[in-house]
């Protein structure tokens, strides 16, 4: 089971970017990275998800280096809105759910 | 398009009262189904999945347990609950396959056991 480590919080200003890593020491040959997004009172929403390299898409970028034992999400140019938690999990590509752990992810505060 | 639907959104309900969440989704076939439970403050928990009709995986020992009687329902249960029940139940759903599929979620039921 590859377990991640994140940091339970972070804060940041309006307009600036915001990284948000990850460390997963354990991750296996077959395993991916993924994000996901969560508002107070509502479910999570995925955002990203990467196997190596870099990763884009409308909403954020996901950087994951060579030995894939972290990986960064970054926010680019966080507004209010953007206040809300994070969660990283890695994930393999395999029927079953016994890997499916959200932790308590990164609670990001953007600050006016 | 899909869309999971979850009820009721909100329950307060006296300790050893029985309970029933259900979940159902529309638009796609044979889904994942999931529930989670997340209490004041903390992350999510897995309670159970299901890669199909009956079939059912727990996650967690508890007083819990959840049934798909059809394709696109899900349901949660208890026969006595407890005070450590009390949260934030979501219901998810992924294309059936990879665990790593995306998943969607429910707009919740927010569980108040007194």
């Amino acid at each position: 089971l590859a377990k991640t480590t994140q940091p339970i919080s972070m804060d940041s200003y309006e307009g600036q970017e915001v990284n948000i890593t990850c460390s997963h020491n354990n991750i296996a040959t077959n395993d991916y990275i993924t994000w996901y997004q969560q508002f107070p009172s509502q479910g999570p929403r995925f955002i990203i998800q990467g196997y190596k390299t870099k990763v884009t898409n409308e909403v954020a970028s996901l950087f994951i280096p060579a030995d894939r034992k972290s990986s960064t999400l970054s926010l680019p140019r966080v507004s209010l809105s953007d206040t809300a938690v994070y969660y990283c999990l890695v994930l393999p590509t395999q029927t079953g759910a016994n890997n499916l752990f959200f932790g308590t992810g990164t609670r990001l505060t953007v600050i006016p | 398009s899909q869309t999971i639907h979850q009820w009721p959104a909100t329950l307060v309900q006296p300790v050893g009262s029985p309970l029933s969440l259900e979940c159902t989704v529309e638009g796609t076939s044979n889904p994942n189904l999931y529930w989670y439970r997340q209490a004041a403050g903390r992350g999510l928990q897995l309670l159970f999945y299901s890669v199909g009709i009956g079939q059912i995986s727990s996650e967690v020992p508890q007083n819990l347990s959840a049934s798909r009687p059809q394709d696109r329902q899900f349901i949660l249960s208890s026969k006595k609950l407890l005070l450590s029940d009390s949260g934030f139940y979501l219901c998810a759903w992924s294309v059936g396959g990879r665990v790593n599929n995306e998943q969607f979620f429910g707009p919740g039921t927010r569980l108040t056991v007194l």
